[in-house]
């Protein structure tokens, strides 16, 4: 199984240019997130999806935005890049979300730079 | 507020000794705790999950304990070896949500 996919690995854009970080899981699993990893800040997180059409917001949400038409895809949008989005960003999946202490699966990581 | 706090120093140890990681919370009530470990440009791994009515969960060298009176989880590496040099996460549930949160983590040195 490829688990948890994450495309680009690298990316430098500049300034408010717009992209999407693609993600893909073949487990089935129905609970998607993006985290985003800066030094010093820990794992922080953006935006979460429990199942297909259905997306909230994380801790950090500004600049982001997401949609879930898919199980398996949760592809995550800078709209108008700003150097404050520098940053590792990593997509995750677990079975049915994390009430109930399912383990939650992390790509590999995109590195974005925004100059 | 509600905060997740671990060691930001890193954790030289020697090979063959036990390593303890700490983790501490404040202002949550969490239902569960989960381990996980980092290496240099790669992502999170699972390692261990310990329950509230758990003290103490086992995994071959891994063993974590979970106490919710002093709201903090210790984890520990029994003979450690270098290969076990990564940074290590807690991460436990926002309660009433489907979000988990992370500490900064912990990196852990094991010399030869």
């Amino acid at each position: 199984n490829a688990g948890v996919t994450q495309t680009p690995k690298f990316q430098v854009l500049k300034t408010g240019q717009s992209m999407t970080l693609q993600c893909a899981q073949d487990m089935n699993h129905e609970y998607m997130s993006w985290y985003r990893q800066d030094p010093g800040m820990g794992l922080r997180l953006i935006h979460y999806s429990v199942g297909a059409g259905i997306t909230d917001q994380g801790e950090v949400p500004n600049g982001y935005n997401v949609s879930r038409s898919t199980t398996e895809d949760f592809p995550l949008r800078l709209l108008s890049a700003a150097p404050s989005q520098t940053s590792v960003y990593f997509c995750a999946s677990s079975g049915t979300g994390v009430g109930s202490g399912n383990t939650i699966y992390f790509g590999e990581g995109s590195w974005l730079t925004v100059v | 507020s509600q905060k997740i706090e671990q060691n930001s120093e890193a954790l030289n140890i020697q090979e063959g000794k036990t390593a303890t990681l700490t983790c501490n919370y404040t202002n949550y009530s969490p239902a569960y705790l989960q381990w996980y470990r980092q290496d240099p440009g790669r992502g999170p791994v699972f390692l261990l999950l310990i329950r509230e009515n758990e003290k103490e969960k086992r995994k071959e060298r891994l063993k974590v304990t979970f106490d919710t009176t002093l709201k903090q989880s210790l984890f520990h590496i029994t003979a450690s070896q270098p290969a076990d040099s990564a940074t290590y996460l807690c991460a436990l549930p926002n309660t009433g949500f489907q979000k988990l949160v992370f500490g900064t983590g912990t990196r852990l040195l094991v010399s030869p």
